[in-house]
């Protein structure tokens, strides 16, 4: 089955700098990748996606890209605020799996102002 | 509100006892999921629906969890026997076609 693996666990960064997370899958055949972010206490809340016909998606200060062939995709967050501060969690659906989503471990970031 | 509704948001309960959540997801949404979620992890999951046809259930789910989904609207997840093993949030999504799925607040389970 599809397992997922997300980089780094967790990720400081100084307000205003960038921040990439990085997440890798095994399953050829997934072709829908969601990310969430999760803010304590809170739901996770999808704030981007990318399907695999495209290589990039880009939405405000967050972009993802996919890479089919090293079966990785990264999410990229730019001029960071203290508000981005949450645990981002990367996830695929698999085509032969009756779409659920698989999640990826997250990674805790934390924007220092 | 018409985003995904859980209840209730808490539960607290003795082990042995049996508990039950509601999910109601988003109306037009034919794709109901059933997660579970502990501190410093991601998403498990747990079961799945489209409309009310249960696919696919996680072969980490024991015997004592059960879920239903009557009319393709509404879900319940029981769990039977509770243990401490049991404590964490349940978080339920849905979705429409294979899109993105859109997660309810939880109900976050507490067994003494």
């Amino acid at each position: 089955g599809e397992n997922v693996e997300q980089h780094p666990s967790t990720l400081s960064v100084q307000e205003g700098d960038s921040a990439v997370i990085k997440c890798t899958y095994s399953d050829s055949a997934s072709n829908y990748f969601p990310w969430y972010k999760q803010e304590l206490g809170k739901r996770p809340q999808l704030i981007i996606d990318i399907r695999s016909n495209v290589g990039e998606k880009k939405d405000q200060r967050i972009a993802v890209t996919l890479n089919k062939t090293a079966k990785h995709f990264s999410l990229h967050i730019t001029e960071t605020q203290p508000e981005d501060s949450a645990v981002y969690f990367c996830a695929a659906i698999p085509v032969d799996s009756s779409y659920k989503l698989i999640f990826g471990s997250g990674t805790r970031l934390l924007v220092r102002p | 509100d018409t985003g995904v509704s859980q209840n209730p948001r808490h539960k607290i309960t003795k082990r042995g006892q049996n508990v039950t959540f509601r999910c109601d997801p988003i109306s037009e949404h034919n794709r109901l999921y059933w997660y579970r979620q502990t501190l410093g992890q991601g998403p498990e999951f747990l079961t799945y629906f489209q409309n009310e046809a249960q696919l696919e259930k996680s072969r980490l789910l024991s015997d004592r969890f059960s879920a239903e989904r009557p009319k393709g609207s509404f879900s319940t997840l029981e769990i039977q026997r509770t243990e401490q093993g049991d404590s964490a949030m349940y978080l339920c999504a849905s979705s429409l076609g294979q899109s993105g799925a859109f997660f309810g607040q939880g109900t976050r389970l507490t067994v003494v």
